[in-house]
């Protein structure tokens, strides 16, 4: 049973650049959270998405958007990179009306330089 | 607000057990958790309590819950090197959105 993944591992962007992460969530989940994790701090809830709608949202720019498919999988973009955007992002899936346990991915660092 | 609150850092010898404390302000929440998480990794879900819960014990982990106090804690019985990392508390408000504290970082030396 594949548990979270998330692609790529380690991204490098200037400022200004655009990205996007991808996160394929636990077998048998619908539903995908983002966080951000900066150095030496906790994650920091961005935004959740079920049945292809982003269904709450953290306190991050509009700059943050996200997309689910229909295979629950997900990804994160985020536009015109701040050198403050430099951080770890995590992905965790659930299951819809069994929302108890959340299980992350590795993440993704992604650097901007 | 949503505050949680976490000490910095903990040493322990290996054998020993150690204990991991949080403080929240909110005390809406429904589920209280604890995830590990091990340098350049994600975060590794350890165990977790429901709010109407006092004590919930699982293998070498102890997680004790003071409502009144808003404080959680996790006993970690005979520490083993391969416990240290850093360890996160974490609520659950709204729409299953996790709130983390700050993290501590447990040492285990020999």
């Amino acid at each position: 049973d594949a548990g979270v993944t998330q692609s790529p591992t380690h991204l490098i962007k200037t400022r200004g650049q655009q990205v996007t992460l991808r996160c394929s969530p636990k077998s048998g989940h619908d539903t995908v959270s983002w966080y951000q994790q900066a150095l030496g701090q906790g994650p920091q809830f961005i935004f959740q998405y079920y049945e292809e709608e982003e269904r709450q949202r953290g306190n991050f720019p509009d700059r943050f958007s996200g997309h689910q498919f229909p295979n629950y999988s997900s990804e994160l973009n985020v536009n015109a990179l701040l050198l403050g955007d430099s951080a770890l992002y995590l992905c965790a899936s659930s299951l819809a009306g069994v929302r108890v346990e959340q299980f992350f991915g590795p993440g993704t660092r992604l650097t901007v330089l | 607000g949503e505050d949680v609150e976490q000490s910095l850092f903990l040493s322990v010898r290996e054998g020993d057990s150690s204990v991991i404390n949080c403080t929240y302000t909110d005390s809406s929440s429904t589920y209280l958790y604890w995830y590990k998480q091990e340098p350049g990794a994600g975060l590794q879900l350890l165990t977790y309590i429901f709010s109407n819960m006092d004590m919930k014990q699982d293998q070498r982990l102890t997680v004790l819950l003071n409502k009144k106090d808003k404080h959680l804690s996790l006993r970690i019985a005979d520490t083993q090197t391969g416990d240290s990392a850093i360890y996160f508390c974490a609520l659950l408000r709204v729409a299953d959105k996790l709130i983390f504290g700050t993290g501590t970082r447990l040492q285990v030396f020999p």
